[in-house]
């Protein structure tokens, strides 16, 4: 039962156009959302969150859209850089701050971005 | 700086051993996680724990088991190496529940 999803496996786009990446979530649970990059052979590092009780979260050139009625989230990167070329994933947790309350994650998505 | 270390970054054992993974993480933080990354799979929650000597079963438990006896430290322990636990190892932290997730860097564990 995979409660986030990222239905796409991979995603390539030029230097400087906008790169989105989508998210889908089951559970109604989830309350707070979360985008992590990832290099090889290196651990996930945190990139943006949005809380369910806002819509959209800027944060740079990294953008995140939460549609809470269709369970869908969106991260926009613009514009897009070869460093962003990474593995994108998805995550969400119940109300934070609950002890014991963890992260579920999507499958990621490959974004390349080329010069 | 924030940091969670992994013992190990590449590990080569042999299917029938048992083998530890460690992780320290020096924020004080309460919550620690282990994940596996395989390709079209994501993360996938082992295990976690929310206190000194806690634990609970993440998604994909079977064949491991954590230990955490201080709360700077999680272990994870494949009681014996299968080739189908040939994987990306992910420690991670979080100070309270879920929220951002400090993460290791990593041990790629090959059994053969």
């Amino acid at each position: 039962d995979q409660q986030v999803k990222q239905n796409s496996p991979s995603l390539s786009v030029q230097e400087g156009r906008i790169s989105i990446l989508n998210c889908d979530y089951t559970n109604s649970m989830f309350d707070y959302f979360l985008w992590y990059k990832k290099y090889p052979a290196e651990g996930p590092t945190f990139l943006i969150s949005i809380s369910s009780i806002k819509d959209k979260n800027e944060d740079g050139r990294f953008t995140v859209f939460l549609n809470k009625s269709a369970k869908h989230l969106s991260l926009h990167i613009v514009p897009s850089q070869p460093g962003d070329s990474a593995v994108y994933f998805c995550a969400a947790t119940p109300v934070l701050g609950t002890s014991g309350s963890r992260l579920t994650f999507g499958e990621g998505t490959q974004l390349t971005v080329n010069p | 700086d924030v940091k969670v270390t992994q013992s190990s970054r590449y590990l080569v054992k042999r299917t029938g051993e048992k083998v530890f993974l460690e992780c320290v993480q020096d924020m004080d933080h309460e919550n620690m996680f282990w994940y596996r990354q395989d390709p079209g799979l994501g993360l996938r929650l082992i295990y976690f724990s929310y206190d000194v000597k806690m634990k609970e079963k993440g998604d994909i438990p079977e064949g491991y088991s954590v230990s955490r006896e201080k709360k700077e430290r999680f272990s994870l322990i494949l009681e014996s190496a299968s080739t189908n636990q040939t994987s990306m190892y992910l420690c991670a932290s979080t100070l309270g529940g879920g929220g951002e997730a400090f993460f290791g860097q990593g041990t790629r564990l090959t059994v053969v």
